[in-house]
């Protein structure tokens, strides 16, 4: 079984600073990891997602992650954030063999002017 | 071209009541979820269908909970009677197929208020 921990529930940042939300998993198979962005009162929104090849996946939005295996690690960053980022984020996991997605408990991003 | 439609968006209803929810996946995906996402958590797989076909249904309540996927197209969420406990939001995805690695696009959720 997998899971996922995002150490951060809420992160405040102001405006133009660099952010990092972090992001653990557990899971004895391979796995893919993925970064969803939910919008007050919108739906999930992909934002990146790795699933073999280079471990520096860049995203929507200026957003990249780095998968460290040997870390179990994908953190989500941004070397500069605007207001409009405001919003939650969901680090997930599946199984290469399945396709589940198992969501970590989400992290608020606060990006204050 | 059109994303996930859910409706309604907002439903309140009694303790004890019946309730349902409708999906409208994105056109041509086989694959459609629901989850639920209680407060201050991420989403919770509850049903999974390929086309017709409920194909991981091990976390829906089903004394109380019911989902079905005519025709392999829209999808309807139901619960019989509502409890206290249900008032979460409920999100409907779909995707081309259940490969892993393929996106899930996301409706915008049903918000419940069970009282």
């Amino acid at each position: 079984a997998q899971s996922v921990t995002q150490l951060d529930s809420q992160v405040p940042v102001f405006e133009e600073a660099p952010v990092e939300l972090r992001c653990n998993y557990s899971s004895s198979v391979s796995v893919y990891l993925f970064w969803y962005v939910q919008y007050p009162n919108q739906g999930l929104q992909l934002l990146l997602k790795y699933l073999s090849g280079s471990t520096l996946v860049k995203g929507i939005n200026g957003f990249e992650a780095e998968f460290n295996k040997s870390q179990t690690s994908f953190h989500l960053r941004k070397p500069s954030v605007h207001i409009n980022d405001t919003a939650e984020y969901f680090c997930a996991v599946s199984e290469r063999q399945g396709g589940k997605l198992i969501f970590g408990q989400g992290t608020e991003l606060s990006v204050k002017p | 071209e059109a994303g996930v439609v859910q409706s309604p968006r907002y439903k309140i209803i009694e303790k004890k009541q019946p309730v349902a929810f409708w999906c409208n996946p994105i056109s041509g995906h086989n694959t459609l979820y629901w989850y639920l996402q209680n407060l201050g958590q991420g989403p919770e797989l509850l049903i999974r269908y390929e086309n017709e076909e409920a194909v991981d249904d091990s976390q829906l309540p089903k004394d109380r909970f019911s989902a079905e996927r005519l025709k392999g197209v829209d999808s309807t969420l139901k619960i019989q009677p509502a409890e206290l406990g249900d008032s979460a939001v409920y999100l409907c995805a779909s995707s081309l197929s259940r490969t892993a690695g393929n996106e899930q696009f996301f409706g915008p959720g049903t918000r419940l208020t069970v009282l």
